[in-house]
């Protein structure tokens, strides 16, 4: 079965760091882009980016881009998602998905299957 | 960017009834490339459809997806319990890959 968990709920501090994983099982890792959703609170979908863990490309939402940082272990089949300093406005529902599709997901487009169970980061003070 | 309008933003029915939402694109979409998904409360969204028509394994008949270019429905052709959620479409045609807003089905 293909499996993407992710860890657990976090609670930070404006300004603090954060790095969130996801680790994939029962496919070959290397071989799927990997990416992250935001969803905040009582909010919809927002796609910011992927990550091809087996040779660490990746693409950004221009809305996300440099303000998150993307990347995978392929030795532990691990995606991550960091930021440097957050934010209130960081506090969200992040998901963590496969990108599927075929030839199109080869570069870098396609649909979102399976997803994580969501890591809640709350940013408050 | 492809903006995607869901409407309505809710729809309220009664199980047994027949759900009809949409989902628009600012452009043509290649090659219908949209997908949709069922978002419960508390969980993660789940895929539905993909290419604008094609069921994801093990999502029930009742669900359909239809459209092209720029206008694409879902349709759920009885309700049960367990469809009133929150749907999202999706376009994978161009990046930055985009979601709709969402449509809530609600129970009437």
């Amino acid at each position: 079965e293909v499996q993407l968990v992710q860890s657990g709920a976090e609670v930070k501090k404006p300004g603090e760091s954060l790095k969130i994983s996801c680790k994939g099982s029962g496919y070959s890792f290397t071989s799927y882009w990997i990416g992250w959703v935001r969803q905040m609170p009582g909010k919809g979908l927002e796609w910011m980016g992927i990550v091809y863990p087996g040779d660490s490309d990746t693409r950004y939402s221009p809305s996300f881009q440099g303000q998150v940082t993307i990347s995978a272990d392929k030795s532990i089949s691990t995606a991550y998602l960091q930021w440097t300093s957050l934010t209130a406005s960081d506090t969200a529902i992040y998901h963590c998905v496969r990108l599927e599709g075929g030839d199109i997901a080869m570069a870098g487009q396609g649909w979102f299957d399976p997803w994580g169970q969501g890591t809640l980061v709350t940013v408050s003070s | 960017d492809i903006a995607l309008t869901q409407s309505p933003g809710t729809l309220s029915l009664s199980p047994g009834e027949r759900a009809t939402l949409s989902c628009r694109a600012s452009q043509s979409l290649n090659s219908s490339y949209l997908a949709w998904y069922q978002q419960k409360p508390g969980q993660a969204p789940r895929l539905l459809i993909y290419d604008a028509s094609s069921r994801a394994t093990g999502i029930p008949d009742r669900f359909s997806g239809s459209g092209s270019g720029t206008d694409f429905t879902l349709t759920i052709s009885r309700l049960e319990p367990e469809d009133f959620a929150v749907y999202y479409c999706q376009q994978y045609g161009s990046s930055p890959l985009t979601f709709g807003g969402g449509t809530k089905v609600e129970i009437k």
